[in-house]
């Protein structure tokens, strides 16, 4: 079984700290996705890569940068944590098609990080 | 928008009974998927549809697709109270990335 690990569970911290939410899987995947949910919004994609030290923005990557330096690790980094940050974080894995085929990888989800910025 | 778009938001049944989602988007697409998240924790991935399918099924789960329309259905059969959680369909966006709607949270009281 496919198993993607998020380092905490539930994270206070103040505004303007830089945050680190890390996420590792261990199927050899080459896509990771970080995402983050909100009541009535869904989930929206923050960043994503398809592989190491490859990235791509997704639908709302301000005020956030991502790190992946080795295959199994995705970092998202919050520069400096603002209030509108409060959210889910959820890091999911999948396996890669290189070229875009027409076929989707299910995606592995971790159990997510509830970080509230004080 | 090309989120898929889940109906009803919340669907309380009884134990039992069977339960049916519906999900409509707005673009075409090459496949649509379903997931399942329980309170609090990540999503898990149910059931993959490609375009050039109608009907998938699953255990108790069966999906439809019907492209002209843009919509697709999840039916859960027979539900059991382990069976209340959100649930959320996906579409492609292109090059291994997902859309996902909002979810329709089901209730299954026992």
């Amino acid at each position: 079984d496919v198993k993607v690990t998020q380092s905490s569970r539930y994270l206070v911290k103040r505004t303007g700290e830089k945050v680190f939410l890390e996420c590792v899987q261990d199927m050899d995947h080459e896509n990771m996705f970080w995402y983050r949910q909100d009541p009535g919004l869904g989930l929206r994609l923050i960043y994503f890569s398809y592989d190491v030290k490859m990235k791509e923005k997704g639908d709302i990557p301000e005020g956030y940068s991502v790190s992946r330096e080795k295959k199994e690790r995705f970092s998202l980094i919050l520069e400096s944590a603002s209030t509108n940050q409060t959210s889910m974080y959820l890091c999911a894995s999948s396996f890669g098609q290189g070229a875009f085929t027409g076929y989707n990888s299910p995606l592995h989800f971790g159990n997510g990080t509830r970080l509230t910025v004080t | 928008s090309q989120q898929g778009e889940e109906d009803p938001q919340a669907l309380s049944i009884q134990e039992g009974e069977n339960a049916t989602m519906n999900c409509s988007y707005k673009t075409s697409i090459n496949n649509l998927q379903w997931y399942r998240q329980n309170s609090g924790r990540g999503l898990v991935h149910l059931i993959l549809i490609r375009s050039n399918e109608r009907e998938k099924h699953s255990g108790r789960l069966r999906v439809t697709l019907d492209t002209s329309k843009k919509s697709s259905s999840l039916l859960i059969t027979a539900s059991r109270a382990a069976d209340t959680a959100s649930y959320f369909c996906a579409t492609d966006r292109g090059a291994n990335n997902l859309f996902f709607g909002t979810g329709t949270r089901l209730t299954v009281i026992p």
